[in-house]
């Protein structure tokens, strides 16, 4: 079973609309949840960093995340031709674990 | 704002040979990691550094690669005899304070083996 998945679009969307972008997980031991943007040939930019159930918001940028159904969610308002980009949610599990188990990513295409 | 730097941007080499890719870390952060994404794949998590030695490892790790903190701003992978499979984008990220805390990353080494 795959831990993060994500649906690797592309999602194409008209300038100022909102855009939703989502992953689910299948460990429960996840604790820590962040969302990454990332222009190509570049390295992932961090969006967004939680780790409670709930919204935290940012600007035009809103995370959520659902631990009961193991559900994460990225919304960007009055969406811009600038953030065309792919989004990776990625998820640390804690524990003695390091590293960042990432999803493969949702590519997003904002329409001038 | 302080980031991660990577170099080279592009390195091309041949099966068998050494390569070492370089990083900079951001300068008060504790933590270093290196990750890697082969074209088309997710990111991959290869090794953790603190204090000087390896915290964590992934199966991907293997006898090949190395790290090394050879001085205080410096963090370098090694891989001892590439692979035509070790082509990919190898990310250099660092956190403040280690587990949990959000990861920032660099722009990343294009690995390409001929």
């Amino acid at each position: 079973q795959k831990e993060v998945e994500q649906d690797p679009g592309p999602l194409s969307v008209p300038e100022g609309a909102i855009v939703s972008l989502n992953c689910t997980y299948s460990n429960s031991a996840f604790q820590y949840f962040m969302w990454y943007r990332q222009y190509s040939r570049k390295g992932p930019e961090l969006l967004m960093y939680t780790y409670s159930s709930g919204n935290k918001e940012d600007g035009r940028f809103t995370a959520q995340v659902d631990k009961s159904s193991k559900y994460i969610s990225l919304f960007i308002r009055d969406s811009q031709p600038s953030d065309s980009a792919t989004y990776l949610c990625a998820i640390y599990s804690g524990g003695g674990a390091d590293g960042l188990t990432f999803g493969k990513g949702t590519h997003l295409i904002i329409q001038p | 704002e302080p980031e991660v730097t990577q170099t080279p941007s592009h390195q091309v080499t041949q099966m068998g040979q050494e390569v070492i890719l370089r990083c900079v870390p951001i300068s008060n952060h504790l933590y270093f990691y290196w990750y890697r994404q082969i074209l088309g794949q997710k990111v991959e998590f290869l090794v953790s550094f603190y204090n000087n030695e390896i915290s964590e490892k992934s199966e991907i790790f293997d006898d090949q690669f190395s790290v090394e903190r050879p001085d205080g701003s410096n963090f370098t992978l090694k891989i001892r005899s590439t692979k035509l499979e070790d082509s990919a984008m190898y990310f250099c990220a660092s956190s403040p304070t280690g587990r949990g805390q959000p990861q920032h990353f660099g722009d990343g080494t294009r690995l390409s083996i001929l």
